[in-house]
């Protein structure tokens, strides 16, 4: 079973300022099977990143997304108000099918 | 706009069951295999069952193995989750997301969420 851990679990910033958010695989994930989401309060996930670098339709080009084998990274460029949520990185598998990491909580500083 | 409704959550009692839908519209449901995704009251997700396009392949998550039943009427739009002898731990919103498939399996609609609460 591949497990999922994110880094850190609470990240605290300002407005404006540059957020890397990472995403460690226990076994080697394929790029295409990494995925971002965010989710703010009583909201549903949304998705951001796929293929663990391509943005989903409308996503702001300050997102972006790398990495490969087992360490990935989401890096919010310049961030905005309405980017402060959770972010959930998402891999496709084997068993079981999929796994979430445990979240980043991107708060306010 | 695509669009997932979910419904049928609500409280039952440890042991009991329950039926979740999910109503499919403005895109082809019939093309798309679809997902249970939940997340307990506080706490991160997690996936549930997935089932393809025909329901020729259907996937559970040890923990709802054996309980719960993934499902699909491609003619009624509408997906399924008959969920069995459950438990306080099976409490969460269960959300239904549309799986795009091969080659990047990512979630790429999501409905608003149906929350099962499990409590004597």
């Amino acid at each position: 079973e591949i497990v999922l851990t994110q880094s850190p679990g609470t990240l605290s910033l300002s407005p404006g300022e540059r957020a890397t958010l990472s995403c460690r695989a226990s076994q080697s994930v394929s790029s295409n099977y990494l995925t971002w989401y965010q989710q703010k309060p009583g909201q549903a996930p949304r998705l951001l990143i796929y293929g663990a670098s391509s943005r989903a339709t409308g996503i702001p080009d300050r997102f972006s997304g790398s990495g490969s084998g087992t360490d990935f990274t989401l890096i919010i460029s310049r961030l905005e108000p309405e980017d402060f949520a959770v972010y959930y990185c998402q891999q496709y598998g084997s068993s079981p099918r999929i796994t979430f990491g445990q979240g980043t909580r991107l708060e306010i500083k | 706009e695509v669009q997932l409704v979910e419904s049928g959550g609500g409280l039952v009692k440890p042991g009991g069951s329950l039926r979740l839908s999910c109503a499919a519209s403005t895109f082809t449901f019939s093309n798309y295999p679809m997902n249970w995704v939940r997340q307990a009251p506080g706490k991160g997700l997690e996936w549930v069952s997935s089932i393809s396009s025909s329901s020729t392949y259907i996937y559970y998550a040890d923990s709802v193995k054996g309980r719960f039943t993934i499902s699909r009427d491609n003619a009624k739009n509408s997906l399924y989750l008959q969920m069995n002898s459950l438990r306080a731990e099976d409490t969460a919103i269960y959300y239904c997301a549309r799986d795009w498939g091969s080659p990047y399996y990512y979630f790429d609609y999501w409905g608003q969420g149906t929350l099962v609460t499990v409590s004597s």
